[in-house]
């Protein structure tokens, strides 16, 4: 596609279910970020992937959070058992290795009830 | 990473400049200076990035002093579509994450 593509845009769950949440980034580019963004505030950088190598992880927080991109294009950031303050937007983004030009999808709205 | 300083919130009205300055004291040699804008619901998106004195494309202008210490983006003639925040980041030149604070909110009113 064009742009980075992230699915679902919005996720309501019940507090104690699992979450998957989707990123396709633009065709070509190495480097995937993931982000969650809560309302007024800047992106919080959670991890990132270089090809399928999860090179930085320390944004994740806390062992309920991970991420894979297993073949270096699809990612997906799961969250376990989630919760109430999980609730936030979740943006992914790409990049051409070693540029600093980032691509942001749409990002998806999770909500946990 | 350098921790940038920006301020909170900027109004402005339409057709005026608007400069946004940056504090990045602790930026290191290979380190260069990003500016993102983020509209309402939309993901941020790159405007512009420079090293040092001045760069310019046709959206904004960035304004880099010697001791590159701090930076100003300015926006010049803006108008309602530019109302966003305009998040300012130190990033190395061999990429790994962006740190995003809290951003400035510009508001352009008619």
């Amino acid at each position: 596609g064009a742009g980075v593509s992230q699915s679902p845009r919005y996720k309501v769950t019940k507090r104690g279910q699992d979450v998957a949440l989707r990123c396709d980034p633009i065709s070509g580019h190495v480097s995937l970020y993931w982000y969650r963004q809560a309302l007024g505030q800047g992106p919080e950088f959670l991890t990132y992937f270089n090809y399928e190598a999860q090179q930085d992880k320390s944004g994740l927080p806390n062992d309920r959070f991970s991420a894979e991109r297993p073949e270096g294009s699809i990612s997906t950031l799961t969250i376990q058992r989630t919760e109430q303050r999980d609730s936030a937007m979740y943006r992914c983004a790409s990049s051409l290795q070693g540029d600093t030009e980032a691509f942001f999808g749409q990002g998806t709205r999770l909500t946990v009830v | 990473l350098a921790k940038t300083t920006q301020p909170i919130s900027m109004d402005s009205y339409e057709g005026q400049e608007v400069n946004i300055t940056c504090s990045h004291n602790n930026i290191a040699t290979n380190d260069y200076i990003t500016w993102y804008q983020q509209f309402p619901s939309q993901g941020p998106r790159f405007i512009i990035q420079g090293y040092k004195t001045k760069v310019t494309n046709e959206v904004a202008s960035l304004f880099i002093p010697a001791d590159r210490k701090s930076s100003t983006l300015s926006l010049p003639r803006v108008s309602l579509s530019d109302t966003a925040v305009y998040y300012c980041l130190v990033t190395t030149d061999s990429w790994g994450k962006l740190q995003f604070g809290a951003g400035t909110q510009v508001v352009v009113t008619p």
